[in-house]
């Protein structure tokens, strides 16, 4: 099965905070990602969070880990048009090579 | 700092045409990788260079793809023959170490090569 898991679709209303989940498998993940993906571009940093923390925050983004569920979550606050994207999880442990989730398409409305 | 840089953007083959992907990365990245996004799916990893050895290849289908990187800067990714099922986006991506305990490994992608197989 799928080492990482995400839902597909997330629609939100401009304004509105967006929260978007991922589940994993490996307990002995070590950094735990969040990439952005815009049409017909490559993916793109947004934050990572160590397996040792539980929250993160930067900015409009809020990581949250709960390692005993092996749940992430990226919440983005007053979310924008611009947020439109597809928003992969990944994961590295001793390889340090990342697994990515299939990703979430995230569309946000007027 | 110009990114990842990837050509081509765009190809458009018949099956059993050969095709060639290029990549440059990031200058003083020794780690590069090459993966395959499917239409709807996540990056899957299909070959890792540190410097100018490949120390991940298993997911590479040797039988019809090869790559290489040469002077542990930029790497090609051939197909040769290419079939329907090749059709996808090609992601070149790099990072400054892998392997280590160093901390978290931020890669950094490319636009992509997305390659249609009439």
């Amino acid at each position: 099965g799928e080492d990482v898991e995400q839902s597909l679709f997330l629609s939100v209303r401009e304004g509105d905070s967006s929260v978007i989940n991922c589940t994993y498998t490996d307990s002995s993940s070590t950094y735990l990602y969040w990439y952005k993906q815009e049409p017909g571009a490559g993916l793109q940093l947004l934050t990572y969070i160590f397996s040792n923390m539980d929250m993160k925050q930067d900015q409009r983004l809020t990581v949250l880990l709960n390692k005993k569920d092996k749940h992430l979550s990226l919440r983005i606050a007053d979310t924008q048009t611009g947020d439109s994207a597809i928003y992969f999880c990944a994961e590295t442990e001793g390889s340090y090579i990342p697994t990515f989730g299939r990703g979430t398409s995230l569309i946000v409305h007027p | 700092e110009a990114g990842v840089v990837q050509s081509p953007r765009y190809k458009i083959i018949e099956k059993k045409q050969p095709v060639a992907f290029w990549c440059n990365p990031i200058s003083g990245h020794n780690t590069l990788y090459w993966y395959r996004q499917n239409l709807g799916q996540g990056p899957e990893l299909l070959i890792r260079y540190e410097n100018e050895e490949a120390v991940d290849d298993s997911q590479l289908p040797k039988d019809r793809f090869s790559a290489e990187r040469l002077k542990g800067v930029d790497s090609t990714l051939k197909i040769q023959p290419a079939e329907l099922g090749d059709s996808a986006v090609y992601l070149c991506a790099s990072s400054l170490v892998a392997g280590t305990d160093s901390g978290a490994n931020v890669l950094t992608f490319g636009a992509g090569s997305r390659l249609t197989v009439l």
